[in-house]
């Protein structure tokens, strides 16, 4: 079972350069987001989709942007890299509406360095 | 906006000894989720244990329990008969019952040391 997988691994982008980190879930699952880690403030919600075409912002959108042309892909794009980009970026899926107890399934993480 | 406060960057264990980790969150909702996850030096996000804000048992997983108190809006996991293994980084989460399941709020996490 591949669940949630995130691409690449390890990235190193210098100031202005663009990027996507590419999100891609083998579940079926409606429900796609993004999460950056930074230390000492645990994860914080960047972008979230719903479904196919429906995207939302969540806690730090700024400098990110996202689209969900499937149901099975989220891309994150940083189209103007800034150092305070630099994190961990933790995409994630889940299949259960709002009032259910469902399981968000996160993939392995990107650590993304702007320099 | 709902806020998960993780009060212990840091705590240690002796193996086969117990540890409880701290977790206080704040909402004016009565339906909710709350979640602890793991994080090992490997970076992937366990979901270790999940607790319904409806229900006054208290979740339990093997040697994983939690300690809800709804009223006091804590969330604390005990870990029993600590293992090598449990050694990573532990957080706290919470869903609200009325958004979709793509959007949690974390705590800071907490760093757990098991010594052999």
């Amino acid at each position: 079972n591949a669940g949630v997988t995130q691409t690449p691994k390890f990235q190193v982008l210098k100031t202005g350069q663009s990027m996507t980190l590419q999100c891609a879930q083998d579940m079926n699952h409606e429900y796609m987001s993004w999460y950056r880690q930074d230390p000492g403030m645990g994860l914080r919600l960047i972008h979230y989709s719903v479904g196919a075409g429906i995207t939302d912002q969540g806690e730090v959108p700024n400098g990110y942007n996202v689209s969900r042309s499937t149901t099975e892909d989220f891309p994150l794009r940083l189209l103007s890299a800034a150092p305070s980009q630099t994190s961990v970026y933790f995409c994630a899926s889940s299949s259960g509406t709002s009032g259910s107890l469902n399981i968000q399934y996160f993939g392995a993480g990107t650590r993304l360095s702007v320099l | 906006a709902q806020t998960v406060t993780q009060s212990q960057p840091e705590m240690s264990v002796q193996e086969a000894e117990t540890v409880t980790l701290s977790c206080t969150y704040d909402t004016s909702e009565s339906d909710y989720y709350l979640f602890w996850y793991k994080q090992p030096p490997s970076r992937q996000m366990i979901l270790v244990i999940r607790q319904e804000a409806y229900k006054q048992q208290n979740a339990t997983e093997n040697r994983f329990s939690v300690n809800f108190q709804k009223a006091a809006k804590s969330f604390s996991l005990k870990i029993s008969d600590s293992q090598l293994g449990d050694a990573a980084m532990y957080f706290c989460a919470y869903r609200s019952a009325r958004t979709s399941g793509s959007r949690l709020t974390f705590g800071e996490g907490t760093q757990l040391t098991v010594n052999p």
